[in-house]
């Protein structure tokens, strides 16, 4: 079954400091991947997502992703963070042919001044 | 960019009333509306997804007796929760997809969400 996880709950950073956020999937064939943003009682945003082609994805507000197929890893990085990044971030995925998006448990994001 | 409004943002309502929350894509016809369900500190689950003019289709495992979803335009889908009970409060969030069958390639754009607190 498909399914995504993001094995960090809670990642607490320095401003200023580099990012990754870990997604693993699991599906048998190309998956449709997502990275969204969740600012406190929002709706999401979509930060990036890879369908095909260009492994390394780049995204709004400074962000980027990396589809690894080796490692069903399409984690989420951003070379310096700003205090207004701290948020839930969730990362997605969906079949080639349907509609309905997997969201994996999200990421608490919380950065240090 | 496409925008989809929710109302209520929050409600607060009595155990056994009915709640109706209101989801419409602002600038954009919406074909494929889906509605999420999002406990506390925890991950989106897909309730249902629906098309316009057809009834929506359920996720294994949610009521579609309790969670009465209408779809009746290209702008406007209703979720009802009926007979609330405490066990229902959570956040809902929906998303619209301007694509004939909200297929992958099209973007989901998601509500700011509803909160809902059944007392």
């Amino acid at each position: 079954a498909q399914s995504v996880t993001q094995p960090d709950i809670h990642i607490t950073v320095s401003e200023g400091a580099s990012l990754e956020l870990r997604c693993n999937y699991s599906y048998g064939a190309t998956p449709y991947l997502f990275w969204y943003v969740q600012s406190p009682g929002q709706g999401l945003q979509l930060l990036l997502k890879y369908f095909s082609g260009d492994t390394l994805v780049q995204g709004i507000k400074g962000f980027e992703a990396e589809f690894k197929r080796s490692q069903s890893s399409f984690n989420l990085r951003k070379p310096s963070v700003h205090w207004s990044d701290a948020a839930e971030y969730f990362c997605a995925s969906s079949y080639h042919s349907a509609s309905k998006i997997i969201f994996g448990s999200g990421t608490r994001l919380s950065i240090r001044p | 960019g496409a925008v989809v409004s929710q109302h209520p943002s929050r409600v607060i309502c009595k155990s056994g009333t009915s709640v109706k929350i209101e989801c419409r894509s602002l600038d954009f016809q919406a074909t494929t509306m889906f509605w999420y369900r999002q406990f506390p500190k925890q991950s989106l689950m897909l309730m249902a997804t629906s098309n316009e003019g057809s009834k929506a289709t359920y996720e294994q495992g949610v009521e579609k007796d309790k969670f009465l979803i209408n779809h009746a335009s290209l702008t406007l889908s209703t979720l009802t929760v009926t007979s609330a009970h405490p066990e229902d409060s959570s956040f809902y969030i929906c998303s619209a997809s301007p694509g004939l069958a909200g297929g992958v390639g099209d973007t989901q754009y998601f509500g700011p969400g509803t909160r809902l607190t059944v007392l």
